[in-house]
Formats: C-alpha cells, sequence, structure tokens
C-alpha cells in the first residue's frame, strides 16, 4: 500500500469547534487530495494540492480550508465544524516520479467524523 | 447529467458466475480512466487502469469505447471475495490529475 497515513482515525467532537485531519505521505507524490464522501454522493473532492504551498478549491470546498507546507503533509481545517460535515473524510495522493499526470490516486485509510 | 454514471445495483450473483458492469462519462476528452474496489467502510483501492486497447488482470477485463464514451469491467469466475464496491473513475475536464469518481455499483458474490 501507497505510504499514507491519516489522523486522527475518528474523531467525535461538537458543532462549532475547530477540527484538523492531517495526511501524511512517504512517497514523495507531487499532487494531494482531500475527499468526503457521503451515502447516495460517492467522493467529493474537496481541497486539492500541486505542490507546496500550492492548493486549490474542490466542488465542495465551503467551510474547509487546507495547508500544505511541505510535501509530505497536507492539512484539512474545519474552522468551525456543523453537523453537515459529519462524513468520512479521504486523503489521496498522486504525480509518483515515474510518471506524468495521468495516474491513479492512491487513498489514505480515512478518517470518520462526527460532529454532534 | 452526471460526468460519471454507473448503474448502482445490486448485482447478486452466484460464485463462479461472470458479471459485467458498464459506466459512461460525458467529458469526450478524457485520457485517464480507471476502475477501483471499495470494501465497506474502507478506502478506495485501485484495481485496474483501463487502456484505449483493453486490458486483463487475471479474472478482470476492462474495456475502453471512446465512441460511446462507455468503460465496463468483465469479472469472470466471481469469487465471494469479489464481493464490494467498483468505482469507475475517469479524469476531470479541466485537469489531467483530477479525477472524477462514480458514486459505485455494488456487487454480492453468494455461495
Amino acid at each position: 500500500d501507497a505510504g499514507i497515513t491519516q489522523s486522527p482515525r475518528h474523531k467525535v467532537t461538537e458543532t462549532g469547534t475547530p477540527v484538523t485531519l492531517r495526511c501524511h505521505q512517504t512517497e514523495n507524490h507531487r499532487y494531494m487530495y482531500w475527499y468526503r464522501q457521503d451515502p447516495g454522493h460517492g467522493l467529493r473532492l474537496i481541497h486539492y494540492s500541486y505542490g507546496v504551498k500550492d492548493t486549490d478549491k474542490g466542488e465542495v470546498s465551503d467551510g474547509y480550508s487546507v495547508s500544505r507546507s511541505k510535501t509530505e503533509d497536507f492539512l484539512l481545517t474545519l474552522e468551525s465544524a456543523t453537523s453537515s460535515q459529519t462524513s468520512v473524510y479521504f486523503c489521496a495522493i498522486s504525480g509518483g516520479e515515474r510518471g506524468g499526470d495521468n495516474q491513479p490516486q492512491h487513498f489514505g485509510d480515512g478518517t470518520r467524523l462526527s460532529i454532534l | 447529467r452526471k460526468e460519471v454514471e454507473q448503474d448502482p445495483g445490486p448485482f447478486n450473483v452466484p460464485e463462479g458466475a461472470t458479471v459485467a458492469f458498464n459506466c459512461t462519462y460525458s467529458n469526450s476528452a478524457s485520457q485517464s480512466f480507471f476502475w477501483y474496489r471499495q470494501d465497506c467502510r474502507k478506502e478506495p483501492k485501485l484495481l485496474m487502469s483501463v487502456y484505449s486497447s483493453g486490458n486483463e488482470d487475471g479474472r478482470f477485463t476492462a474495456q475502453l469505447n471512446r465512441a460511446s464514451q462507455y468503460i465496463s469491467l468483465l469479472i469472470r469466475d466471481s469469487k465471494l471475495s469479489d464481493s464490494a464496491t467498483y468505482l469507475c473513475v475517469v479524469n476531470r475536464m479541466d485537469s489531467s490529475y483530477k479525477l472524477i469518481f462514480g458514486s459505485g455499483t455494488r456487487l454480492l458474490v453468494r455461495p
């Protein structure tokens, strides 16, 4: 499996609190992504990064921010969590040294986040 | 129209059966195509890439029809362990590295 670690794996918190999820990779891949997965919606892209300090919004970015200060770490922050952000969050990476952009993505184990 | 569409299933088949899934995509300029497998409460895992000429990996065969904009996955001699959700994946219109994931087709293989 690709060297991707997500932390925490599970978290329960209250509405209005800040939450930060971490994705750490040991593969030196260029691109990193944050998705959320909800029943009936499949995987939806929240934010992505195409390099250190280079990030952009995905299709469901409202209420989320990201940062990538070094190649291996991509942080997702919910500034003030809401119940609608209860979901499973997956980090993914792509863009290894061997290929160009047209590469598959590899996923971390996911973080189950519950906002009460 | 969704950018990637799949029949949600479930497909309920006996062990040893052959089952086929289709997926349609809307962006005629797409260049990257993949099938992923996702087990319940787990992360998606790459099953295979899909090439223009079609490709096979053991019991799994993937085909791409660019003219009709659909992708297929054929599973022969189904095993109980093949039970999972299969995601069709295509690159986004505005990017070669961002992907769109279909909602998945659920497969149940029964003894």
